[in-house]
């Protein structure tokens, strides 16, 4: 059963502390994504992956962290620097080749609250 | 940078009328532009994608159409039921930067049995 996983589906912390979300991928992409939702808003990406031990910041990269050891595998780590990070966390992945296919498909997400 | 924006924020339509959605965006070199549906407290999922070499493209009650001279792409959905209610995303890419998306700041559908 192919598919992106993201857990845990809700995630609580304490202001000041660092937290990773994870997520793995079986559908063999080599493309992995981060994105923030907030209440109202698009999708922003946060970091991006195209290849293993490589990674890419995007808009809002300030506050957070990412690591690409695995192809399958694009943890994002949250830290204390990140000033608002209650936000919902999606996901996602795609393939890369020649003609390029941008396909992105997005995990089910998690739901991070700071407090 | 590029820019996506996206019309109506909100779209309340009855069961069987038909929904547009509108986006126009800003990079006249995006090529690839995805529609996502993103259900309550879920991840957004493909509905239908359209790339800059063509106008239209088609799949059952659901339709994209791109204007690459006016810069914009909509979303049609027609004989609309209640389970198409969700909130629905646009973006664009380049696709020379990893397949990096720009998203629309999407629109709430609500479709009234």
């Amino acid at each position: 059963d192919g598919g992106i996983t993201q857990s845990p589906k809700y995630l609580f912390r304490k202001e000041g502390q660092n937290v990773t979300l994870s997520c793995e991928q079986n559908l063999n992409h080599d493309a992995m994504y981060w994105y923030r939702q907030d209440p109202g808003q698009g999708l922003r990406l946060i970091y991006y992956s195209q290849i293993v031990n490589d990674f890419q910041k995007g808009d809002i990269a300030e506050g957070y962290s990412v690591s690409r050891e695995k192809k399958e595998s694009f943890p994002l780590t949250v830290t204390s620097a990140q000033k608002n990070p209650t936000a919902f966390y999606l996901c996602a992945s795609s393939m890369r080749g020649a003609p390029p296919t941008y396909e992105q498909y997005f995990g089910p997400g998690t739901r991070l609250t700071v407090t | 940078g590029e820019n996506v924006e996206q019309h109506p924020s909100t779209l309340s339509v009855q069961e069987g009328d038909s929904a547009v959605i509108k986006c126009t965006y800003s990079d006249s070199a995006s090529n690839y532009f995805p529609w996502y549906k993103q259900e309550l407290g879920k991840g957004p999922q493909l509905i239908i994608d359209i790339r800059s070499n063509v106008g239209e493209k088609k799949d059952q009650r659901i339709a994209v159409t791109l204007n690459k001279t006016a810069k914009h792409f909509s979303l049609h959905i027609t004989e609309t039921q209640p389970e198409d209610s969700a909130v629905y995303f646009c973006a664009a890419s380049k696709g020379n930067q990893g397949g990096k998306l720009i998203f629309g700041q999407g629109t709430e559908l609500s479709v009234k049995p």
